[in-house]
């Protein structure tokens, strides 16, 4: 089965700018959520999507928005881009979710390197 | 809110050495536990997993057993190989399975 794929891999985008990245589950997953990682704040969540509903929110500012699909893909778009918003975006995906459930298990995607200029 | 604290890094240690890296966690209900690893240019890697106290996850010869009464979720592995240099993140998912919270990640440095 194949695993989750991200486009692109990398970006480089100059401040103002928006960014779109794109996200593809797993096959038969529908849940899916973001993470960025940068060196100084380490990996924090941003949102998590499931069946074209967003469920959670981390604390990030409103230029960080995103969506699902009916096909389970996401994309996730940043606008007025800022330099601190440089880091490594990774897209996960899970089974449909019940608490405690193994299933739950969040498997990632290599990630989209963005560089701010 | 929950969170994961983890020990810093770097580890370094010579080929055939034992590991542990120490994870303890706060959290309310009982949270699934997770050890990722992170290769450099790479996304994250499901190491190992517990679901629920004293479930012991494994996997390449490492493992973590989960302890509710220390709440902790510390990565052991009897003999390091050179091919295990990476980063390590413990990681907890909250109750309604929808959102991760990592710790700040341990690198691990193994010379042959």
């Amino acid at each position: 089965k194949a695993g989750v794929t991200q486009t692109p891999r990398y970006l480089i985008k100059t401040r103002g700018q928006q960014v779109t990245l794109s996200c593809s589950p797993i096959s038969g997953h529908r849940s899916v959520s973001w993470y960025q990682q940068t060196p100084g704040q380490g990996l924090q969540f941003l949102f998590e999507y499931f069946s074209e509903t967003q469920r959670n929110k981390g604390n990030f500012p409103g230029r960080f928005s995103g969506r699902q699909f009916s096909n389970s893909r996401s994309e996730m778009n940043v606008s007025t881009l800022e330099l601190g918003d440089s880091a490594l975006y990774l897209c996960a995906s899970s089974f449909p979710p019940s608490g405690g459930n193994p299933r739950d298990t969040q498997y990632f995607g290599p990630g989209t390197r963005l560089t701010v200029l | 809110g929950n969170s994961v604290t983890q020990m810093e890094g770097p580890v370094t240690l010579s080929e055939e050495a034992f590991l542990t890296i120490n994870c303890t966690y706060t959290a309310t209900g009982y949270p699934s536990l997770f050890w990722y690893v992170q290769y450099p240019g790479e996304g994250l890697q499901l190491l190992l997993k517990a679901t629920k106290a004293d479930d012991k996850g494994s996997n390449k010869g490492f493992e973590a057993t989960y302890r509710k009464e220390t709440t902790s979720f510390h990565l052991e592995k009897g003999s390091v190989q050179v091919s295990d240099s990476a980063v390590y993140f413990c990681a907890l998912l909250n109750n309604a399975g929808n959102m991760l919270t990592f710790g700040g990640g341990t690198r691990l440095m193994v010379k042959p």
